[in-house]
């Protein structure tokens, strides 16, 4: 059973780059991609970026200018890097397995960590 | 972006009712639809996959159906697990893009 696991500062402050760690087990984080979302308080769920297991990336415009999505494949973890943040980055993050683009997934997310919360204060 | 519209946002029902949440995106999408089921403190969960596609281990109480811009996810008898929040999202194009959400409690 593959497991998702982010980690990371539950406090930022404002300016400063918010780094979170998720760490796959139970699976292997090759040949798929993998994506990082928030949902910020009393907003939906945004989509950040995925990344392939050999480190191809695609960023929502929105963040792109400010995200860095990569991967260790021998650590089996992949990492989410959002530099100069403000209370509007404050969110519960979650990693997750996908999309999913081979055979009838229809680029779906079938695996989700539990989520961390990161508020941006001072 | 695509947008995706749920109706609605939240619903009360009771144990064994049968239960229906739309979703409306900007525009066609084909089948590039997925539900989730999520509770508080705990790991979203998919659902229904390629807009009607049941995930392995979902009780098949749950179905999904539509495509191009309209979906609908049915709950056909409410059990006491199933009181959550429920998410669409399209994977058509980036950025993927979620509903609002449903709240579904317990009447």
């Amino acid at each position: 059973q593959v497991l998702l696991q982010e980690s990371g500062p539950g406090l930022e402050k404002p300016s400063e780059t918010l780094s979170l760690t998720c760490t796959v087990s139970g699976g292997s984080i090759n040949s798929y991609y993998w994506s990082w979302f928030r949902r910020a308080p009393g907003k939906g769920l945004e989509w950040i970026g995925c990344i392939f297991y050999s480190g191809s990336t695609n960023y929502n415009p929105s963040l792109r200018s400010r995200v860095t999505i990569s991967v260790d494949t021998s650590k089996e973890q992949l990492s989410l890097m959002l530099s100069a943040v403000t209370s509007a980055d404050t969110a519960v993050y979650y990693c997750a397995r996908g999309p999913l683009t081979t055979g009838y997934w229809y680029n779906t997310f079938d695996i989700w960590g539990q989520g961390t919360t990161v508020t941006v204060s001072s | 972006d695509i947008q995706m519209t749920q109706s609605p946002s939240s619903l009360s029902a009771s144990i064994g009712e049968r239960v229906t949440i739309t979703c409306r995106a900007s525009q066609t999408i084909g089948s590039y639809l997925s539900w989730y089921q999520e509770k508080p403190g705990k790991a979203p969960k998919l659902l229904i996959y390629a807009a009607s596609t049941l995930q392995t281990g979902v009780p098949s109480r749950f179905s999904g159906s539509g495509s191009g811009p309209d979906f609908t996810l049915t709950i056909s008898s409410l059990q006491p697990e199933d009181f959550a929040t429920y998410y669409c999202q399209q994977s058509y194009t980036t950025p993927y893009t979620f509903g609002q959400g449903t709240k579904l409690e317990m009447k």
